[in-house]
């Protein structure tokens, strides 16, 4: 099956730096998002990403499906934005998008 | 939660009780999914529906039943809970495959079996 890795695995920045987070796949893919788990357990969306660059604020991620990487970039960072950053990947099946999730990278922003 | 809501949001409860997670969404989105999370295991998907009454098994679902009779609400059931099955466990919703979905997901229930 496809394989999802992320790099770095885990990641501590000062407030106000910025940063690259990786997504890489071994097989092609329909569809590929990005989720934040915050301190508190919650998912939240981020990005769906297929290909292309797309920004909401101090993040933007861009997927190149024809390399098989995605990357995010979190600019500014804040404490607020410390957790878990998972890409998953998505494939298109008969009867449900099958979602295979990276094992994240876990940030930590220091005041 | 975008539309999502996941009751009970935490319990505990003792092995070989039967325990029943809801998951409501107001979004009428077709696709309905139950996934749990452990440390070290990331999120394993157990169960999905793809419509009412239409369900089918994830990568693990031993120990899981589902049922799905209204558009809205997607239940899983744990008929007699085991200590393995300590969890945080997510529902996510979907519009549809093959289309532009995105998968967003409830707030969680912390599950501890005792």
């Amino acid at each position: 099956g496809i394989q999802v890795e992320q790099s770095p695995p885990d990641l501590i920045l000062q407030e106000g730096a910025n940063s690259t987070l990786r997504c890489n796949f071994s097989d092609s893919v329909n569809n590929l998002q990005w989720f934040h788990q915050n301190p508190w357990g919650q998912l939240i969306n981020l990005f769906y990403i297929p290909s292309g660059t797309k920004q909401n604020g101090r993040l933007s991620a861009t997927t190149v499906a024809t390399e098989r990487y995605s990357l995010l970039y979190i600019s500014s960072s804040q404490t607020t934005d410390s957790g878990v950053y998972f890409c998953a990947v998505v494939i298109w099946k008969t009867s449900y998008d099958k979602v295979i999730f990276g094992p994240g990278t876990s940030l930590s922003v220091i005041p | 939660d975008a539309g999502i809501t996941q009751s009970p949001r935490h319990k505990v409860t003792e092995t070989g009780t039967p325990v029943t997670l809801r998951c409501h969404q107001t979004e009428n989105h077709r696709y309905m999914y139950w996934y749990r999370q452990d440390p070290g295991h990331g999120l394993r998907l157990i169960h999905y529906s793809y419509g009412v009454k239409d369900t089918d098994k994830g990568e693990v679902s031993d120990g899981y039943s589902v049922s799905r009779s209204k558009t809205e609400d997607f239940l899983l059931t744990l008929e007699s809970a085991t200590s393995s099955q300590t969890s945080v466990y997510f529902c996510a919703i979907s519009g549809g495959g093959g289309g532009a979905n995105v998968l967003t997901f409830g707030a969680g229930s912390r599950l501890t079996v005792l």
